[in-house]
């Protein structure tokens, strides 16, 4: 197994620019979270998904939009990039709901100047 | 919402020490209360949990306790070595819920 894969590991955006995050797992999980990870800082959760079709807000979710239209992807989408968003983006994926242990992603660092 | 603090940000120890880091949550609901560490550059991966139904609960070198009353919880590492040294988070949440709530980490170096 693969596990959950992120691509890309980098990325450098200008002001205003649009771009796709993607993630995708091979463990069948139901479950699938985007996380961002600022400086010194926690991760918080930007949105989740229960399940294909479904997605719902997280705590941090302007700016950002998801879709599911399968289980295995969950893609994050910028679209209008702002230097606020410099951040590190970990998907991750879980059995269950977050009760059950989490897996993460390698992370695409991302960088808006 | 859930809010946990976590103490210290950072914790530098010698080899061999014991290290303690410790998380105050605010929502009694929560039940259920995850350790993730993260190498530096590298994905944060689960360490250890612990559920409310218990007080305490070991993995070799590692553990965590959990006060339900005061809403605090603790790891606990002993005999620390070098590839200890990582980021440690500790995180919140309940049975049913679809957000983890993380502390802000603490940066634990083990000095050889």
């Amino acid at each position: 197994n693969a596990g959950v894969t992120q691509t890309p590991k980098f990325r450098i955006l200008k002001i205003g620019q649009s771009m796709t995050l993607q993630c995708a797992q091979d463990m069948n999980h139901n479950y699938m979270y985007w996380y961002r990870q600022d400086p010194g800082m926690g991760l918080k959760l930007i949105y989740y998904s229960v399940g294909a079709g479904i997605t719902d807000k997280g705590e941090v979710p302007n700016g950002y939009n998801v879709s599911r239209s399968t289980t295995e992807d969950f893609p994050l989408r910028l679209e209008l990039a702002a230097p606020s968003q410099t951040s590190v983006y970990f998907c991750a994926s879980s059995y269950r709901d977050s009760s059950y242990e989490q897996y993460f992603g390698p992370g695409t660092r991302l960088t808006v100047t | 919402g859930e809010n946990v603090e976590q103490h210290p940000s950072t914790l530098s120890v010698q080899e061999g020490d014991s290290a303690v880091i410790k998380c105050t949550y605010s929502d009694s609901a929560s039940n259920y209360f995850p350790w993730y560490k993260q190498e530096l550059g590298k994905r944060p991966q689960l360490i250890i949990d612990i559920r409310s139904n218990v007080g305490e609960k070991k993995d070799q070198r590692i553990a965590v306790t959990l006060n339900k009353t005061a809403k605090h919880f603790s790891l606990h590492i002993t005999e620390t070595q070098p590839e200890d040294s990582a980021v440690y988070f500790c995180a919140a949440s309940q049975t049913g819920a679809n957000n983890l709530f993380f502390g802000t980490g603490t940066r634990l170096t083990v000095i050889p």
